[in-house]
């Protein structure tokens, strides 16, 4: 089945201790990006990677970093979490680009940080 | 910068036509517009795209007026499990895609 895998679905976690949600499609995309979703903010983008090795800040990439070294994995790490990092996040890939293909995005991870 | 403007919330009842209105006045010659649903805290789910024309699939039709400055997706007979955020969207830059904050359906018994 075509899907995209998150890891862990809930984390629970302490201010400082670093920490890496991961992802992985199967579908051979070139494009994987990072979301996260806060109430009454909507989905906003933290990193994007059009292809490997080939990584890009979204619009709130702060505190975030990201790696691209296979095609099919896409981790998303945070070095020192906190409390403001708190929210549900979705990783989610896609075909070429600007062909009219749209994402498939994975169920979600749901971070506290304390 | 293409952005969306939805209306924050509708109420369909169930059975009828559920019509979703987003406006898009400031979108690029080459870039579609795409509909997603998210339903609870789900993945957001993909649901229709376009160009120009207007489209059809299993799930909805979607129109887009001629000008492309706004589209209309339609759920022709909405059921409650329809009631969710649901998303217009159109490519703004490079390959981002600026979500926003979406509109809210419910479908009522």
């Amino acid at each position: 089945e075509a899907q995209v895998t998150q890891n862990p679905r809930y984390l629970i976690t302490v201010t400082g201790k670093k920490l890496t949600v991961t992802c992985s499609q199967n579908m051979n995309h070139e494009y994987m990006s990072w979301y996260r979703q806060d109430p009454g903010l909507g989905l906003r983008q933290i990193y994007y990677s059009m292809n490997v090795e080939v990584t890009d800040k979204g619009d709130v990439p702060e505190g975030y970093k990201v790696s691209r070294k296979e095609k099919r994995n896409f981790p998303l790490i945070l070095e020192s979490p906190s409390p403001n990092q708190t929210s549900l996040y979705f990783c989610a890939s896609s075909p070429l680009m600007g062909v009219g293909y749209g994402y498939t995005f994975g169920s979600g991870t749901r971070l506290t940080v304390v | 910068d293409a952005k969306t403007t939805q209306p924050t919330s509708m109420d369909c009842a169930e059975g009828r036509a559920a019509n979703l209105p987003c406006n898009h006045s400031t979108i690029s010659g080459n870039e579609y517009v795409y509909w997603y649903r998210q339903i609870h805290s789900q993945g957001p789910q993909y649901i229709i795209h376009g160009l120009k024309n207007n489209e059809t699939n299993e799930m909805a039709s979607l129109i887009i007026t001629e000008d492309r400055k706004s589209s209309t997706l339609i759920l022709p007979h909405a059921t409650l499990r329809d009631t969710a955020v649901y998303y217009c969207i159109v490519r703004v830059t490079g390959n981002q895609f600026y979500f926003g904050t979406g509109t809210s359906l419910t479908v009522i018994p």
